[in-house]
C-alpha cells in the first residue's frame, strides 16, 4: 500500500497520560500536515512540515502538543498531559512537491481520553 | 478569520437523483478550492479547482468554481448508494508566513436511499 499510513488507528488513554502518534507519508511527498477532526466538523489544521522543517503551527496547537519530522520522512505527534478535550480523530496528510493544496489523507488515529 | 461554509448540512435523496452541494468561502489570499469525500475514514481527494468557470469532471461527479461569487458547487448525477458520505470542501490559502494551508467546511452529509 503506497498511501499515507498512521499508527495506531485507535488509542484510549487516561487523562494526564502522554500519547504519541506516527504518520508515514507517501514516499515522494515532501509536505506533511497534521489535522484534528471532531464529530460533525471538518478537519482543523494543526501543523505542517516541508521536509524536516516545521513551517507553521496553528493556535490550536497548545504547548502540550509537539510534532517532529526528524529525517523528513515519517512524523510523530505527541500530546502531553492529555485532557478529555483532546479526544478527536488526528489526521495526517501529505502532498507532492509543487502541489501543496492537493493533500492525501491517512486513515487517522482516533484518540479517546477517559 | 478564514471561513468556509457548506450547504445543506445534510441531504437525503433516492438513488438515481441528481444532487448539488454548495460551498462558499470568505478567506484571505485564496489559492484554490478542494473537494473531498469522507466515508467512515479519512477524506479522499476528489477535485482541485483553481480557475473560475472551468468545470472539472470525474464520472458522475463534476465541480465548478465561481471566484466572483466566492463559491463552488459539486454535482453528482444518477446517485448510487455508494455515494453516501460526507462531502467536504476546503479553501487553500496562503498564510501570513507564505505557506499554503487548508480551511475546511463542516461538510454536507449525503445519504442515498435505495
Amino acid at each position: 500500500d503506497t498511501g499515507v499510513s498512521q499508527d495506531p488507528r485507535h488509542k484510549i488513554t487516561k487523562r494526564g497520560q502522554n500519547v504519541t502518534f506516527r504518520c508515514d507519508p507517501i514516499s515522494e511527498h515532501n509536505r506533511l500536515y497534521w489535522y484534528r477532526q471532531t464529530l460533525g466538523q471538518g478537519p482543523e489544521f494543526l501543523t505542517y512540515f516541508q521536509n524536516e522543517a516545521q513551517l507553521e503551527k496553528s493556535r490550536l496547537l497548545s504547548d502540550r502538543f509537539s510534532a517532529e519530522r526528524p529525517k523528513g520522512s515519517f512524523s510523530t505527534l505527541e500530546i502531553q498531559r492529555t485532557e478529555q478535550g483532546d479526544s478527536a480523530m488526528y489526521l495526517c496528510a501529505s502532498s507532492p512537491p509543487g502541489r501543496a493544496g492537493e493533500q492525501y489523507f491517512g486513515p487517522g488515529t482516533r484518540l479517546t481520553v477517559t | 478569520e478564514d471561513k468556509v461554509v457548506q450547504s445543506p448540512l445534510s441531504l437525503v435523496v433516492h438513488e438515481g437523483d441528481t444532487v448539488t452541494l454548495n460551498c462558499s468561502y470568505e478567506v484571505t489570499n485564496f489559492r484554490s478550492l478542494l473537494w473531498y469525500k469522507q466515508e467512515k475514514k479519512a477524506p479522499t481527494f476528489l477535485f482541485m479547482l483553481t480557475s473560475s468557470g472551468i468545470e472539472k469532471k470525474s464520472g458522475r461527479l463534476s465541480s465548478i468554481l465561481d471566484k466572483k461569487e466566492l463559491s463552488s458547487i459539486l454535482n453528482i448525477t444518477a446517485t448510487q448508494t455508494g455515494d453516501s458520505a460526507i462531502y467536504l470542501c476546503a479553501a487553500v490559502t496562503l498564510s501570513n508566513f507564505g505557506n499554503e494551508k487548508l480551511t475546511f467546511g463542516t461538510g454536507t452529509r449525503l445519504t442515498i436511499i435505495p
